[in-house]
């Protein structure tokens, strides 16, 4: 157990729709990444956040929002939903900002199925 | 563009050997390297890593090999156990670190009894 939290683990909606998934940190973590992975594309970076401010963006689509909000949890919000958005949605967090070290503690993911 | 590739897409190996798995990066700014492993239905863990002034790097029964001059990673496996199926990707940094990570495309790692 790696000590995130990621909810709901499945997720099945239709073209157009909106959804959010939620992450929980490993306590003490205060940086958070989300991290798409598909079979054609596989695990890519979106976005970090730390101590609740934007860190790094990655390829995120403007259609994607996430934040941080004070208790470190953090949304990953998905707006206007495709067919090619079906995906497992990965967070991860590391204590610090991310400098010195790439370990990463991930979640066991989201995966997002759109019908 | 930034792009890290693994040479084999399935690796099967018998149980007690060794395994070897490549990666391939084409970043030429890359200076932190890590390895992570993936089970079924489970998130990436982190395996090793290793900095850009290194060239090898052992933890426990994993080593990794890096060779800047031809963009080449490895991670070697030693005395393969069931337990190490899995899909095993590596991962680059410009950073020093884990911000902006780029993995390759995976390699999956089996192992016949």
């Amino acid at each position: 157990d790696s000590g995130v939290t990621q909810t709901p683990k499945h997720l099945i909606t239709a073209t157009g729709q909106r959804v959010t998934l939620r992450c929980s940190p490993r306590s003490g973590d205060l940086s958070v990444y989300w991290y798409q992975q598909s079979l054609d594309q596989g695990l890519q970076f979106l976005i970090q956040y730390y101590n609740g401010e934007e860190r790094a963006k990655g390829n995120i689509l403007e259609r994607f929002s996430a934040q941080q909000f004070p208790d470190l949890h953090s949304e990953l919000n998905l707006s206007s939903l495709e067919l090619g958005d079906s995906a497992l949605y990965f967070c991860a967090s590391s204590v610090g900002v991310g400098r010195g070290t790439g370990e990463l503690f991930f979640g066991e993911g989201s995966r997002l199925t759109v019908l | 563009g930034e792009n890290v590739g693994l040479h084999l897409p399935t690796l099967s190996v018998q149980e007690g050997d060794n395994s070897i798995i490549n990666c391939a990066y084409s970043n030429s700014a890359s200076d932190y390297f890590i390895w992570y492993k993936q089970e079924s239905g489970k998130g990436p863990q982190f395996i090793i890593d290793i900095r850009s002034n290194m060239d090898k790097r052992q933890g426990q029964r994993v080593t990794v090999l890096l060779n800047k001059t031809v963009k080449h990673l490895s991670l070697q496996i030693a005395a393969t156990q069931p337990g190490d199926s899995a899909v095993y990707f590596c991962a680059e940094s410009y950073t020093q670190g884990a911000q902006k990570l780029v993995f390759g495309q995976g390699t999956r790692l089996t192992i016949n009894p």
